[in-house]
């Protein structure tokens, strides 16, 4: 079966600090990956998404950036970390089958001081 | 307009009770459509897909109305378990891309 991991699941931060998140993902071969944040009491926002190595698609400007070196390995990345960017970041991977369905990992939870 | 529009709540209910969630969304072209649960503080979870026919997986009923955009959950017996943000999700097409639009959520209290 198919197992998507986080980490960390925590982490606070200062402003102007880096940030990088991991995301892996066990059991499929060439899955889509994307990259969530769930501000308080807000909505997911889609903030990149990947078909495959290599293949980042931005869909917020924003000071973050994403990179998937492995087919099953997503990294979420900041070189500049400012208060907006705390919230719950979640990483999630659809398989090419089904019905446009994805499962989503832990997440990570960022508060930026 | 949002994309995926639902009514925030929070919906109250004593355990037992029967509860009905609805969601409209916007693009008529959407293809697909789910209900996520998400527990506090944590990831969302598939509930369940929703098709045209409507299905049903235990106490969970999902309906779905292409003509007037609108997508439906029921909960049946509701149990103090069931307490939790009900994510009406959306699949749109955008150019070669398909992407899952989010509401912002339900949040049912079921109370003992």
């Amino acid at each position: 079966s198919q197992t998507i991991h986080q980490w960390p699941a925590t982490l606070v931060q200062p402003v102007g600090s880096p940030l990088s998140l991991e995301c892996t993902v066990e059991g499929t071969s060439n899955p889509n990956l994307y990259w969530y944040r769930q501000a308080a009491g807000r909505g997911l926002q889609l903030l990149f998404y990947s078909v495959g190595i290599g293949q980042i698609s931005s869909e917020v400007p924003q000071n973050l950036s994403a990179s998937r070196p492995q087919d099953r390995q997503f990294i979420l990345s900041s070189k500049k970390l400012l208060l907006s960017d705390s919230g719950f970041y979640l990483c999630a991977w659809r398989g090419l089958a089904g019905n446009y369905e994805q499962y989503f990992g832990p997440g990570t939870r960022l508060t930026v001081t | 307009r949002k994309e995926v529009e639902q009514d925030p709540g929070p919906f109250n209910v004593p355990e037992g009770a029967t509860v009905a969630f609805n969601c409209t969304y916007s693009n008529s072209a959407s293809q697909s459509f789910f209900w996520y649960r998400q527990d506090c503080r944590k990831e969302p979870k598939l509930l369940m897909s929703v098709y045209s026919s409507g299905n049903e997986d235990g106490r969970f009923t999902a309906q779905l109305n292409r003509a007037s955009q609108y997508i439906s959950l029921l909960i049946r017996d509701s149990k103090l378990s069931d307490s939790a943000t009900y994510l009406c999700v959306v699949n749109m097409r955008r150019g070669a891309t398909n992407k899952l639009i989010f509401g912002t959520g339900t949040l049912l209290a079921v109370q003992p």
